[in-house]
């Protein structure tokens, strides 16, 4: 059984850019959902996609976007980067309907904004 | 919204000795509740989980969670700490689909 993976693990963008972050669910799974974690932070929810569409959405501004392509796999899109979104961003992918929808993380990509 | 309080940032034991860490949550619902680890520079793996099954939940490596709903606590607990328990842990409870983290407890393990 292959878990989340997640790519790039480490990025280096400057303020103002825009970056695009992947992520490949769980063999069986048909949710995911992003988080961006801060250093010293627990994880922050950002927004969570199922059917292809965005199911819920955390406290983040419209210029954090996403995707849910038809083999559950998802990227995660931030326009006009800002040095506050340096944070470490994981991908959870998790199976709609089970008690609880266990989530299980990826390993995480670091993004760093000078 | 729930909210997920985890007392002590920091935690230090010797090794061998009894680790407990503290997560009290709030809920309008009966919850589902969740306790991550993190290691340095890595995601976040599932130790436990709560679903109203057993208030006394086993998982991996050892640990337990007991979920009080009087005392609205989920307690992590191991009866003795190895090296290879420091980490970061973060209890979490799911509403809507989303989980909610606390602000996470650091686990420091002394030879």
């Amino acid at each position: 059984e292959t878990g989340v993976t997640q790519s790039p693990t480490h990025l280096i963008k400057t303020r103002g850019q825009q970056v695009t972050l992947r992520c490949s669910s769980q063999s069986g799974h048909n949710t995911v959902s992003w988080y961006q974690q801060a250093l010293g932070q627990g994880p922050q929810f950002i927004f969570q996609y199922y059917r292809e569409e965005e199911n819920g959405r955390g406290n983040f501004p419209p210029r954090f976007s996403g995707l849910q392509f038809p083999n559950y796999s998802s990227e995660l899109n931030v326009n006009a980067l800002e040095l506050d979104d340096s944070a470490l961003y994981l991908c959870a992918s998790s199976k709609a309907g089970e008690p609880g929808e266990t989530q299980y993380f990826g390993p995480g990509t670091r993004l760093l904004v000078l | 919204a729930q909210s997920v309080t985890q007392l002590g940032s920091h935690v230090s034991v010797s090794e061998g000795a009894l680790v407990l860490l503290r997560c009290n949550y709030s809920s309008s619902v009966p919850p589902y509740l969740f306790w991550y680890v993190q290691y340095p520079n890595q995601g976040l793996q599932l130790l436990l989980k709560y679903t109203s099954a057993a208030t006394l939940v086993k998982g991996i490596n050892g640990f337990e969670a007991e979920f009080k709903k009087s005392e609205t606590s989920f307690h992590l607990t191991k009866p003795s700490a190895h090296m290879s328990d420091a980490a970061e842990y973060f209890c979490a409870v799911s509403e809507k689909r989303q989980l909610t983290f606390g602000s996470g407890t650091q686990l420091t393990v002394l030879p």
